[in-house]
């Protein structure tokens, strides 16, 4: 079975600092993966998604994700975090093809962003 | 463009009650879907609907029914509301069965008491 595990549940980050979010996945076969962002009171929106190709990959508001197969590993990133980055953060895998579409979707990463 | 439109954006029930959370979106995505989502547990897939007259169960499918008589409508029905239901439920639907990133509703907050 498919899984997703986001070992950080809150981070606390100064503005203007690096981050760094982790998302480790088990999955069977080539995995299709996704970082999404909620803000408070809204749905997720899609930050990157990566299935194949360049294993870094760009996403939007100057995040990226960096694939690593031999770690089942699929990192956020971003050089310099803004006040507005302040929102919950998802990992989450899918197959490819077929498997019913079925995304599973990491229990989330609370950021916290100090000014 | 609205998107992925969910009603209501609250509601509180109590036990045994029965209700319909809607959703729909104007953008002709074959595929939609429901999930919940609870602290420490992420989201949650309830159900999937691949196109109009085809519904298939997610991971937590107990408790609800769902039926696809339109591309744009894909309603979640709650038959007798348990306060293990206390949950926001979020739509998400996306052009069709390959995937492509899921496009989200900004939930629906139930409380059931």
């Amino acid at each position: 079975a498919q899984s997703v595990t986001q070992p950080d549940i809150h981070i606390t980050v100064s503005e203007g600092a690096s981050l760094e979010l982790r998302c480790n996945y088990s999955y069977g076969a080539t995995p299709y993966l996704f970082w999404y962002v909620q803000s408070p009171g809204q749905g997720l929106q899609l930050l990157l998604k990566y299935f194949s190709g360049d294993t870094l990959v760009q996403g939007i508001k100057g995040f990226e994700a960096e694939f690593k197969r031999s770690q089942s590993s699929f990192n956020l990133r971003k050089p310099s975090v803004h006040w507005s980055d302040a929102a919950e953060y998802f990992c989450a895998v899918g197959p490819v093809t077929g498997g019913g579409n079925k995304l599973t979707f990491g229990t989330g990463t609370q950021l916290k962003v100090e000014l | 463009n609205a998107g992925v439109t969910q009603t209501p954006k609250f509601q509180v029930l109590k036990t045994g009650q029965s209700m319909t959370l809607q959703c729909a979106q104007d953008m002709n995505h074959e595929y939609m879907s429901w999930y919940r989502q609870d602290p420490g547990m992420g989201l949650r897939l309830i159900h999937y609907s691949v196109g109009a007259g085809i519904t298939d169960q997610g991971e937590v499918p107990n408790g609800y029914n769902v039926s696809r008589s339109t591309t744009e409508d894909f309603p979640l029905r709650l038959l007798s509301a348990a306060p293990s239901q206390t949950s926001v439920y979020f739509c998400a639907s996306k052009p069709d069965g390959s995937n492509s990133p899921l496009h989200f509703g900004n939930g629906t907050r139930l409380t059931v008491t």
